[in-house]
């Protein structure tokens, strides 16, 4: 049973518009969530994080915005750039102390298109 | 300074070969984790170390597959009498003080 969703496996954008990936988790305790970038042939890249106890968390083209009732958090990317095509996993982290392990979802193939 | 790196980059065996995947991590890293990616498929956990403490092995889809971290550093991911499933991308990440995980580049290991 996957706790965490990606629900759109690809995405086209046109460059310089916005880039809104979503995901949906199943979890109500998962309590932070993090965003990571894939190229081909590369591993995952960390790309920014929130918890649970924000609503937004911004860092430069990137923000992520959380709502919680909603189990539901998406990444924008604007403006969107051809450099920015890559697949974007979503992950959560279980609670419980000490536990450091994320599940992840199936991630989202972005492509921008110049 | 130097990120997660992981040897070989690319491995071909035989069905029914063993196989050995090396990750070093970022160093300071104390916590180790593997997970593998097959197509079209997410990340899936398989082990994670922390420190001296014992690893959890709870994501090891059979027994076939192993892990050892010695040193508190190198691990090694050893899967016995490989089989056609076992094709993937098998990823290393390393974390230290945050939750953030850094992921070296992968394996990809193809069993035919």
């Amino acid at each position: 049973d996957q706790q965490v969703k990606q629900n759109s496996p690809s995405l086209s954008v046109q460059e310089g518009r916005i880039s809104i990936l979503n995901c949906d988790y199943t979890n109500s305790m998962f309590d932070y969530f993090l965003w990571y970038k894939k190229y081909p042939a590369e591993g995952p890249t960390f790309l920014i994080s929130i918890s649970s106890i924000k609503d937004k968390n911004e860092d430069g083209r990137f923000t992520v915005f959380l709502n919680k009732s909603a189990k539901h958090l998406s990444l924008h990317i604007v403006p969107s750039q051809p450099g920015d095509s890559a697949v974007y996993f979503c992950a959560a982290r279980p609670p419980g102390a000490g536990s450091y392990q994320l599940t992840f979802g199936k991630g989202t193939k972005l492509s921008v298109i110049p | 300074g130097a990120g997660v790196s992981q040897s070989p980059s690319n491995k071909v065996t035989e069905k029914g070969k063993d196989v050995e995947l090396r990750c070093d991590p970022i160093s300071g890293h104390t916590a180790l984790y593997w997970y593998r990616q097959s197509l079209g498929q997410g990340l899936e956990f398989l082990i994670y170390f922390q420190g001296n403490s014992a690893p959890d092995k709870s994501g090891l889809p059979s027994d076939r597959f192993s892990a050892e971290r010695t040193g508190g550093s190198v691990s090694t991911l050893t899967i016995q009498r490989t089989q056609q499933e076992d094709s993937a991308v098998y990823l290393c990440a390393s974390r230290g003080a945050g939750y953030e995980q850094y992921f070296g580049p992968g394996t990809r290991l193809t069993v035919t």
